[in-house]
């Protein structure tokens, strides 16, 4: 059974650079009918697609944080990354990443369990 | 972005209830439409994609339906389990864009 797990500073200060990683168990990252994303909720926003990526490493993002955003892919630790730059506390959320499945239609599943990250100073 | 609006944003019912949770897209967004339950403190977890495919594993009193703009989640009768914040999110356009949530309270 395919589980995803975030792995990352709960906490990081205005300005600096959000990291989280994502490892991929019970399958492989190398399977071609899937993409690998990144997902946040917050309060004030819900839920918002932050991006996806191939494991071939190609990439796309939600144009309201592609200036901030890069998405990453090591196939041999079965990981993809999150890199979110120049951070302010409207970033604080948990962060979800996901499995995306893409047939005709695409969604998302399954789901990490979370991990919350508060930017604050 | 293509904006999704759904109805209510909460809800009362009783175990035994028949449930309809409304969706409704900004524009056509052909049959990308998907579903997902979600409780305090976990994840999302998908109940139908594809607008009316239930997913494996879920109950059949899940249903979806609809297409083009407006889009239904039926729950044929309420268990104890089910009540939990429901979310649509089309995957028509980049972005993938969420509804608020419908939030399923016990009555």
């Amino acid at each position: 059974q395919l589980q995803l797990q975030e792995s990352g500073p709960g906490l990081v200060k205005p300005s600096e650079t959000l990291s989280l990683t994502c490892t991929v168990s019970g399958g492989s990252i190398t399977s071609s009918s899937y993409y690998w994303v990144w997902i946040r909720q917050s309060t004030g926003k819900g839920l918002e697609w932050i991006g996806s990526i191939y494991y071939s490493g190609s990439s796309y993002y939600n144009p309201s944080l592609k200036s901030r955003v890069t998405i990453s892919v090591d196939t041999s630790k079965n990981q993809f990354s999150l890199k979110l730059r120049s951070v302010t506390a409207a970033d604080t959320a948990v962060y979800y990443c996901a499995r995306l499945v893409k047939e005709v239609e695409t969604w998302f599943d399954p789901w990490g369990q979370g991990t919350l990250v508060s930017v604050s100073s | 972005d293509i904006q999704m609006t759904q109805s209510p944003s909460s809800l009362s019912a009783s175990v035994g209830d028949r449930v309809t949770i409304t969706c409704r897209a900004s524009e056509t967004i052909d049959s990308y439409l998907n579903w997902y339950q979600q409780k305090p403190g976990k994840a999302p977890k998908l109940l139908i994609y594809a607008a009316s495919s239930l997913q494996s594993g879920v109950p059949s009193r899940f249903s979806g339906s609809g297409s083009g703009t407006d889009f239904t989640l039926t729950i044929s009768s309420l268990q104890p389990e089910d009540f939990a914040t429901y979310y649509c999110q089309q995957s028509y356009t980049n972005p993938d864009t969420f509804g608020q949530g419908t939030k399923l309270e016990i009555k």
